[in-house]
């Protein structure tokens, strides 16, 4: 069974530009978060989405924004790139309604310059 | 604010020991504890613990929860170079989903051959 999938594996943008990241979730998996790992600062939750709609997000500004599509993959985008957000973006997914256990894809390293 | 802190941030050992790696935590509504392993990019799920005083096992690895003092241990017995990673512990409160996991910033265990 295929995984948590992510592309690309790494991006590098200037300040100013716009990033879109993809996350495919683990078949059979509706619910899909978005993190934030910088260096030194941890996991940050960023994004929660589930059925299609954006459930909740964490205490980052709104050019942090993203969807979910009908087969519940997702994109995360990121507008007016600063050179603090150059961090590892993880997806995870896991089953709505089961135990909030999350698997994790290994990421896109995105960098600002 | 719902807070994890784990200790020590990073560790030297050699292989064959045994390590002990805590985390404790502040949460309102505490619904669960979960721990990580992450080697380069996708943090993998270890354990996830609900209830306190039961250890949960695999292998060399086990864990367990103390909800009246808020903390967790993981321990690590007979250690490999293989156990070397980042070792993160995240808590789940009531809600489920909605403010995602909130994340220590991990243990970085290194063991030496």
């Amino acid at each position: 069974e295929a995984g948590v999938t992510q592309s690309p594996t790494h991006l590098i943008k200037t300040r100013g530009q716009q990033a879109t990241l993809r996350c495919s979730p683990i078949s059979g998996h509706t619910s899909v978060y978005w993190y934030q790992q910088a260096l030194g600062l941890g996991l940050q939750f960023l994004l929660w989405y589930d059925e299609g709609e954006e459930r909740n997000r964490g205490n980052f500004p709104p050019r942090f924004s993203g969807r979910q599509f009908p087969n519940y993959s997702s994109e995360l985008n990121v507008n007016a790139l600063e050179l603090e957000d150059s961090a590892l973006y993880l997806c995870a997914s896991n089953l709505a309604g089961g135990p909030n256990i999350q698997y994790f894809g290994a990421g896109t390293r995105l960098s600002v310059l | 604010e719902d807070k994890v802190v784990q200790s020590p941030l990073s560790l030297v050992v050699h292989e064959g020991d045994t390590v002990t790696l805590n985390c404790s935590y502040e949460v309102t509504n505490f619904r669960s504890l979960l721990w990580y392993k992450q080697e380069k990019k996708a943090p993998t799920f270890l354990f996830m613990l609900t209830s306190s005083g039961i250890e949960k096992k695999s292998g060399r690895l086990s864990s367990i929860l103390d909800k009246k003092e808020l903390f967790s241990i993981l321990n690590i017995t007979a250690t490999q170079t293989g156990d070397s990673a980042i070792y993160l512990c995240a808590v789940e409160a009531v809600g489920g989903g909605a403010d995602g996991l909130t994340f220590g910033k991990g243990t970085h265990l290194i063991i030496q051959p």
